[in-house]
């Protein structure tokens, strides 16, 4: 059982450029969330989805975007990166019952901007 | 306690004592509370959860205390392990009608526990 899988484990990125960092779960959650990790700060939300073909933002959306075209994969998107984007990257997923703060995250994805 | 800057909250403790992290939320609505544990290089890990309707709740080694006049909320860890060395989170977050919260939390800055043989 592989849980969260995150692709990338490590990236960098000059200013400017495009990716996209690649998440799949195998547990068939219907929840799944980004989030962003600074120095000395929790983790923040990207944007989350609660569905194929659902999706919507969170605390920091701006930069990124997201679809949702299979309950399986939740891919995040930086369309023109910049260096403060730099950051590690969290996928997450989660049951759509109650009671469902129990998140179970990826191992992340560390992304360096210059 | 946690408190926002760039500095991370630091706990040091000896092999067998227990100890008492804390955490300060912000949102006076929110219903639903939970720990992680973080370890160098992984994803946060859930630890225990509780609900704005109780003000305690125990599980193996772990208790989470709830205050909700006071907006705080306390991770317990009996007999501490080496193994317990983390950052821990606490999150929070409001509930739907149907209890649920779309994956959608609010953490805190996180506390650094250093477990000492």
């Amino acid at each position: 059982n592989a849980g969260v899988t995150q692709t990338p484990k490590f990236q960098v990125l000059k200013t400017g450029q495009s990716m996209t960092l690649q998440c799949a779960q195998d547990m068939n959650h219907e929840y799944m969330s980004w989030y962003r990790q600074d120095p000395g700060m929790g983790l923040r939300l990207i944007h989350y989805s609660v569905g194929a073909g659902i999706t919507d933002q969170g605390e920091v959306p701006n930069g990124y975007n997201v679809s949702r075209s299979t309950t399986e994969d939740f891919p995040l998107r930086l369309l023109s990166a910049a260096p403060s984007q730099t950051s590690v990257y969290f996928c997450a997923s989660s049951l759509d019952t109650a009671n469902t703060g129990e998140l179970f995250f990826g191992e992340g994805s560390r992304l360096t901007v210059l | 306690g946690e408190s926002v800057g760039l500095h991370l909250p630091t706990l040091s403790v000896q092999e067998g004592d227990n100890s008492i992290i804390n955490c300060a939320y912000s949102n006076s609505a929110s219903d639903y509370f939970i720990w992680y544990k973080q370890e160098s290089g992984k994803g946060p890990q859930f630890i225990i959860d509780i609900r704005s309707n109780m003000d305690k709740r125990q599980g193996q080694r772990v208790t989470v205390l709830l205050n909700k006049t006071v907006k705080h909320l306390s991770l317990q860890i009996a007999a501490t392990q080496p193994g317990d060395s983390a950052v821990y989170f606490c999150a929070e977050t409001l509930s739907n009608a149907g209890g649920t919260s779309y994956g959608k939390l609010t953490f805190g800055q996180g506390t650094i526990l250093t477990v000492h043989p």
